[in-house]
Order: C-alpha cells, then structure tokens, then sequence
C-alpha cells in the first residue's frame, strides 16, 4: 500500500466548476500535511498546508481528517490557470522539516 | 526571497558516464537539503537527505555508490550520478530546507537528465 494515495485523475472540467480532489495517508504518526501544484516539467510549489480545523485560501480549500487518515483540496470556480496537477504531501515530522512523501498526484485540465 | 537554483536544467549524457547537478540556495543558508527523482507520470520520491558537512542519508534502494552528494556548503549540495545508465533518465529536483526554520522546503526547477 503506497503512504500517500489520491484519486488518479485526470479531472476534466469546464471553466467555474467546483472540483474536489481526495488523499488518504496510512501513516498514523504523520504530523503536518500540505497541497502543492505541479506544472509539466517543473518544480512543485506550495499550495496550502492543511490544518485539522481546515482552513481556506480565496478560492481553495483544504480539510483534514485525521480519524480517518484524509486529506481533501476543494477548488471552486476553477480557471484555465488551475490547470496541472495536485500533490498531496505528509511529512511525519512538525512543519517540513523531515522527509516529505508525496502522493502519486492527481491531474487536473480545465476547459474554456 | 528563498530561491533555489538547479544547474544543468537539462543534460544529455551517453551510458556509463558520470554528471553532476548543483543545486544552491541563492538568498538563504541550508543545513539540509533534499534530492528528489520523479519518473514521467510519476510522484516525487526522496532518493537521499544531505546535512552540511555530514554524510548524506539515502533512502532504502537508492546506491550510494551510485548517487554521491556531497553538501560542502551552506548553499550548495551537489548530486553526482555515476556510470550512468539509460533508466537514470529522470527529472531530478532538489530542496532546501534553511538554517533554523523547518517550515517550508524550497524547491530547485529540476534538472532533466537523459542517458542515451
């Protein structure tokens, strides 16, 4: 069983749509947990940490829930530019400072 | 601010040679830094954990006779793939972590390497 799974996409949706990704973690002792973006063939970038009251980001958000080991990523009225794809990422140490496992990601093209 | 460079972008190399890819934090000091190695379609997988002045610490399967990472500095870890081969081809990133916060690791742009 890999540590970090999520949907395994593509999500194709039109421009305004809401779309939800999912991740489940089997690591019990993780500590911190984030969302990051990767455009083709470039680095992944922060999107958001994840707390366990969930927090949001304008039109992002993101939820934790620790019981059953799930991580969520909301994205309402979805543009053009949110186009790529969706790391979910745990670390098992507070913040980023221990190793950082990454979800196999899920993709994500939104169409005009 | 926290900028990451990555030096070759994108190397060519035929089989059984060695290359060597920087990565230097630019504006900050990093007691750690992290290499990565991403497969097409795949996730990100830690190969190693570098500590300045210290050995690197590799993750289960990845050689480190194969992969040396040598870390001389506060900015600059370098990773050397040696006697290369055809399934090294791979996007390798790299990312810093600086000195006395642990809150964000800063990712370098990659470096695509191609064995022929």
């Amino acid at each position: 069983r890999k540590e970090v799974e999520q949907d395994p996409g593509p999500f194709n949706v039109p421009e305004g749509a809401t779309v939800a990704f999912n991740c489940t973690y089997s690591n019990s002792a993780s500590q911190s947990f984030f969302w990051y973006r990767q455009d083709c063939r470039k680095e992944p970038k922060l999107l958001m940490s994840v707390y366990s009251s969930g927090n949001e980001d304008g039109r992002f958000t993101a939820q934790l829930n620790r019981a059953s080991q799930y991580i969520s990523l909301l994205i309402r009225d979805s543009k053009l530019s949110d186009s790529a794809t969706y790391l979910c990422v745990v670390n098992t140490r507070h913040n980023q400072g221990g190793k950082l496992i990454f979800g196999q990601g899920t993709e994500l093209s939104v169409k005009p | 601010g926290a900028v990451v460079s990555q030096h070759p972008s994108r190397v060519i190399c035929k089989s059984g040679t060695s290359v060597k890819i920087e990565c230097r934090s630019l504006d900050f000091q990093a007691t750690t830094m992290f290499w990565y190695r991403q497969f097409p379609k795949q996730s990100l997988m830690l190969m190693a954990t570098s500590n300045e002045g210290s050995k690197a610490t590799y993750e289960q399967g990845v050689e480190k006779d194969k992969f040396l990472i040598n870390h001389a500095s506060l900015t600059l870890s370098t990773l050397t793939v040696t006697s290369a081969h055809p399934e090294d081809s791979s996007f390798y990133i790299c990312s810093a972590l600086q000195v006395g916060s642990s809150y964000e690791q800063y990712f370098g742009p990659g470096t695509r390497l191609t064995v022929t």
